[in-house]
C-alpha cells in the first residue's frame, strides 16, 4: 500500500523568502512521486516528478524537490517566493510505470505576504 | 498540445435534471480519468478508462455514468444528483504505460446541485 503525508496544512512566507513544503511517503516498492499545484478554482498543474532517475528534481517556476529514500521524504523547495506562488500544493505518489491510481496528500496551502 | 479541456466551466442543475460533462485531450493519451474534488480536499478518483474501456470504477453511485466514445473524448453523464454531489469535477489524461505516466488535468467543471 502507498500513502503520503503532508506535514503542514498551511505554510506562510514573505515574498522573496525561501519556501519549504514537506512531504513524507510510504510505499512497498519504488514509487513515482509528484508535486502538483492548484490555484483557486483551477485544475491541477504538474510542478515536477521523480521516477527513480536523479534524486534532485527540478520543476517549473523555480521549484525543486529532493527524493531521500532513507528519510522517505520528497520535500518541495523554492529559493525565493513570489506572490503568484500562493496556492494549494499536493504531494502525490503512484506506481513507477503504467497508469496507476494516484494517492494524494491532504494538501498544503501556501500563503505569501508582501 | 498539452491541454485537457473541459466543458462547461460551471453547471447548476436540479435534482431531477440530466446533464453531461465533457472532457477532451489531443495528446494521444489512452488513459483518461474522472475525479471529484470537494472544497479544501484532494481530488478523489471516480473512474479510469484505458483504451476506451472502463478499467476502474471506485464504487461511484449509478447516478454518475461515464462514457468514452473515442480516444480523445470522455463524458460524465449526470442524473438525479444530490446536493452533496456539488463539487469540482476534474478530468485528467495520461499515457497507459511507460515512465512518462504523469497525469495532465483539465481546469474542471464546478457543479452545483440545487
Amino acid at each position: 500500500a502507498q500513502s503520503v503525508t503532508q506535514l503542514d496544512s498551511h505554510v506562510s512566507v514573505s515574498e522573496g523568502t525561501p519556501v519549504l513544503l514537506r512531504c513524507n511517503y510510504s510505499s512497498s516498492y519504488s514509487p513515482s512521486l509528484f508535486w502538483y499545484v492548484q490555484h483557486p478554482n483551477k485544475g491541477l498543474q504538474l510542478l515536477l516528478k521523480y521516477t527513480s532517475a536523479a534524486t534532485l528534481v527540478k520543476g517549473i517556476n523555480g521549484f525543486e524537490a529532493e527524493f531521500k529514500k532513507s528519510e522517505t521524504s520528497f520535500h518541495l523547495t523554492k529559493p525565493s517566493a513570489h506572490m503568484s506562488d500562493a496556492a494549494e500544493y499536493f504531494c502525490v505518489v503512484s506506481g513507477v510505470t503504467g497508469f496507476q491510481k494516484l494517492v494524494f496528500g491532504t494538501g498544503t496551502r501556501l500563503l505569501v505576504s508582501p | 498540445d498539452t491541454e485537457v479541456t473541459q466543458t462547461p466551466k460551471h453547471l447548476v442543475m436540479g435534482m431531477t435534471n440530466k446533464k453531461s460533462l465533457k472532457c477532451e485531450q489531443h495528446m494521444g493519451h489512452r488513459a483518461m480519468y474522472w475525479y471529484k474534488q470537494k472544497a479544501k480536499k484532494p481530488p478523489e478518483l471516480m473512474f479510469v478508462y484505458s483504451y476506451e474501456k472502463l478499467s476502474i470504477n471506485e464504487s461511484v453511485p449509478s447516478r454518475f455514468s461515464p462514457e468514452c466514445p473515442n480516444s480523445s473524448l470522455l463524458n460524465l453523464h449526470l442524473h438525479a444528483l444530490q446536493p452533496e454531489d456539488s463539487a469540482l469535477y476534474l478530468c485528467a489524461s495520461s499515457q497507459v504505460s511507460g515512465d512518462n505516466n504523469e497525469q495532465f488535468f483539465g481546469p474542471g467543471t464546478r457543479l452545483t446541485v440545487l
